[in-house]
């Protein structure tokens, strides 16, 4: 079955950087574009990034524009997201979701996020 | 400020249906059909409930529907049940935006 693990979360200084990972199983990693989707504490989700299937496509969110940089190793199964100069506006538990359109279709016709991990919390606090 | 809008809660006793709207303008929900809907109980990461407005991943219950009428898209819960009771999310894919996702509503099961 698909599986999701994110890790890399923590407390961490504003202005400082993180790096996030996500650890794929069950599914051709390769095959499909993947998604960092946020919460902050008590609050709604909020889309942050996305790669395509091959990483050749990387589309952000404003608010993180120019700070985070997403990446994938398709021969780990591992999707990353760099957080740099981060804020306190960026704490928030940090999902890794996989898009349900393969491939090109991605390009075509961008599936809803149809897989999730549990999610890694990251703090940014003084 | 969500680009869409959902009702802050809704309520409802088991075995009523309810419906949570999601609203948004005739450049977004208006003109693209990929409308989404997400389930998070508490503590929990979001579950895929509906996809395109109105498709059901396998092994969601046809208990869950999805519909749009101009500008709005809804989930309907029908045979409401106390595990239903989660805060639901509604997401949108455009070409312009990205995609987006409407406040959330918490649904109680009273």
């Amino acid at each position: 079955q698909v599986q999701l693990v994110e890790s890399g979360g923590g407390v961490v200084q504003p202005g400082r950087s993180l790096r996030l990972s996500c650890a794929a199983s069950g599914f051709t990693f390769s095959s499909y574009a993947m998604h960092w989707v946020r919460q902050a504490p008590g609050k709604g989700l909020e889309w942050v990034a996305v790669i395509s299937y091959d990483g050749s496509n990387k589309y952000y969110a404003d608010s993180v524009k120019g700070r985070f940089t997403i990446s994938r190793d398709n021969s780990k199964n591992t999707l990353y997201l760099q957080m740099n100069s981060l804020r306190a506006e960026d704490t928030a538990v940090y999902y890794c979701a996989r898009d349900k359109a393969p491939e090109l279709r991605f390009f075509v016709a961008p599936g809803p996020f149809d897989y999730w991990g549990q999610g890694t919390l990251v703090t940014v606090s003084s | 400020q969500s680009a869409l809008t959902q009702p802050p809660s809704v309520s409802g006793s088991p075995g009523q249906s309810v419906t949570i709207s999601c609203t948004g303008t005739s450049s977004d929900v208006g003109s693209y059909n990929r409308v989404s809907w997400y389930q998070q109980p508490p503590g929990t990461a979001p579950k895929l409930m509906i996809y395109e407005v109105s498709n059901r991943p396998s092994g969601v219950p046809d208990r869950f529907s999805g519909s749009k009428s101009g500008n709005t898209a809804s989930l309907t819960i029908s045979g409401l049940q106390a595990e239903d009771e989660a805060d639901y999310y509604c997401s949108l894919y455009t070409s312009s935006s990205l995609w987006v996702f409407g406040g959330g509503t918490k649904l109680t099961v009273l």
